[in-house]
């Protein structure tokens, strides 16, 4: 079974600039995650989505940071503008059912992002 | 917010040896998990855990949910050299608590040295 797929696996930005991430889930999981992950710090949530619909995104910056999962599949994670901050590597998850407290949650394996 | 204190934060431990490492919280938690991480992959999911008291293993790796269900621990017996990584737990806050049922808390890591 293929696992959770993520590219580009690198990234290097100017602050500023503009940086896309893509995520494509196991297939048949209904909930998809993304998490950043600053060296030395466990992942933190940055928005869940339950087939399409966004089910949290209260600790995703809003004014720079943008997700969006078409079809319930694939998801797109946008930043614009870059900060110096936003360095980071950024893990996209999926799990099988409704995202309840019971899931397991499978994790790709990351997009490494430096902003200079 | 939810923290998790994750300790030690690092180890340096001779093949053969036993390791232990926690996790506690201030907070009451549903559901504890336990994640190895090895270098430019996501997490792996090593142990689940749903029921407080509840231990369970996995091949050399034993974790228990503590009775308080405010910490976790993970017992590693026998290391060998490929245990070397960052292992996480996870939480799941309480239903009750409010917080949205994906949103597991990572602790900081605790890193894992092996010698051979």
């Amino acid at each position: 079974e293929a696992g959770v797929a993520q590219s580009p696996r690198y990234k290097i930005i100017e602050k500023r600039q503009s940086v896309a991430f893509w995520c494509n889930p196991i297939s048949g999981h209904a909930t998809l995650y993304w998490y950043q992950q600053i060296l030395g710090q466990g992942p933190k949530l940055l928005i869940q989505f339950q087939n399409n619909g966004v089910v949290d995104d209260s600790q995703l910056p809003k004014d720079r940071f943008s997700a969006e999962r078409l079809k319930g599949v694939d998801s797109t994670l946008k930043i614009q503008p870059a900060k110096l901050e936003d360095s980071a590597v950024y893990l996209c998850a999926s799990s099988q059912g409704q995202g309840a407290f019971t899931e397991k949650l499978f994790f790709g394996s990351g997009t490494q992002l430096s902003v200079l | 917010g939810q923290q998790l204190n994750q300790s030690p934060q690092s180890m340096f431990i001779q093949e053969g040896e036993d390791v232990s490492m926690n996790c506690t919280s201030s907070s009451i938690f549903n559901t504890w998990l336990w994640y190895k991480q090895d270098p430019g992959e996501g997490p792996v999911l090593l142990i689940a855990l749903y029921k407080a008291g509840e231990l369970t293993s996995n091949g050399r790796l034993t974790a228990q949910f503590g009775i308080t269900r405010k910490d976790s621990f993970l017992n590693i017996s026998a290391s060998i050299p490929s245990d070397v990584g960052i292992y996480f737990c996870a939480g799941q806050a309480s239903m009750n608590y409010g917080g949205s049922q994906g949103n597991l808390i990572f602790g900081k890591g605790t890193k894992l040295s092996v010698k051979p």
